[in-house]
C-alpha cells in the first residue's frame, strides 16, 4: 500500500516552546492531508483537513493559531504546535488521500508522533 | 454526536476462534466502509474496506459484512491469532467527501 511518513515519531518540549511536524505522502500524491489527535485509548478526532496550496480547514474546537499547518507541496504537510502546553500532549497522527490512479481515493495514515510537553 | 457507533468496547477471544467487531451508523450518504487495524504507538493501518453494493468483501482471514437496510456492517476475523491483538477501528465516508468518521474503537485481545 501507500506509505506516509510522519516526522519526528515522538518528541519531548517544554512548556511554551513551539513543536513541528512533518507528514509527507512517499509514493503517491496528495491534494488533501487530514490531521488527528488521538488521547490514550480513545479514537482518533479531526483536528484540521489540509488541502495543498490553500489553508487548512479546521474542526470546531481546534484553535487554528495554536495548530499551524502548512500544506506547502503535493507530498508534504507540516502541523506546528505553538506555545506548547501539557495539554497539548497527545498523539498526533496524519494521514493522506491518493489522488492518483493507482490507490485513488484510500486514506492512508501515518505511524504517528507523541508529544510530551513538560 | 458520534456518527458511527461501534461495539464491544474491548473483546478477548481464544487463539483460532473468530473475532465479530460491530458498527452502525444513521447517515445514509455514507458510501465507503474502512476498518482500521492500530497497534500501540502506531498509526492506523487500512485493512479492509466495502462500499454498500455488495454485501460482504472478504480478504483472507478478515470479512466485512455489510447490511445495507440495517445500516450495520461488521468485521469478521477467523481463526484468530495472538498477532491479531490490536485496536480496531471502524469508518464511514460519505459519497465526495473527504473526511472519515471514526467508530470509538475496539481493543482486541487473541489469548494462545
Amino acid at each position: 500500500g501507500a506509505v506516509v511518513s510522519q516526522h519526528p515519531s515522538w518528541v519531548i518540549c517544554k512548556s511554551g516552546t513551539s513543536v513541528k511536524i512533518e507528514c509527507r505522502s512517499l509514493d503517491f500524491q496528495a491534494t488533501t492531508m487530514f490531521w488527528y489527535r488521538q488521547f490514550p485509548k480513545q479514537s482518533l478526532m479531526l483536528m484540521a483537513t489540509s488541502n495543498e496550496g490553500s489553508k487548512a480547514t479546521y474542526e470546531q474546537g481546534v484553535e487554528k493559531d495554536k495548530f499551524l499547518i502548512n500544506h506547502a507541496s503535493l507530498t508534504l504537510s507540516t502541523l506546528t504546535v505553538t506555545s506548547a502546553h501539557p495539554e497539548d500532549s497527545s498523539f498526533y497522527i496524519c494521514s493522506a488521500r491518493a489522488s492518483g490512479r493507482r490507490v485513488s481515493g484510500e486514506l492512508f495514515f501515518g505511524e504517528g508522533s507523541r508529544l510530551t510537553v513538560l | 454526536q458520534q456518527q458511527v457507533k461501534q461495539s464491544p468496547q474491548s473483546l478477548i477471544v481464544q487463539k483460532g476462534g473468530i473475532s465479530i467487531i460491530n458498527c452502525a451508523y444513521e447517515n445514509t450518504a455514507f458510501d465507503y466502509f474502512p476498518w482500521y487495524q492500530q497497534f500501540p504507538g502506531k498509526g492506523p493501518a487500512l485493512l479492509i474496506a466495502i462500499r454498500p453494493d455488495v454485501s460482504e468483501k472478504k480478504e483472507g482471514r478478515f470479512t466485512i459484512s455489510f447490511n445495507k437496510s440495517a445500516k450495520q456492517f461488521s468485521l469478521h476475523i477467523m481463526d484468530s491469532q495472538p498477532g491479531d491483538s490490536a485496536t480496531y477501528f471502524c469508518a464511514a465516508r460519505g459519497a465526495g467527501a473527504n473526511n472519515l468518521f471514526f467508530g470509538t474503537g475496539t481493543r482486541l485481545t487473541v489469548i494462545p
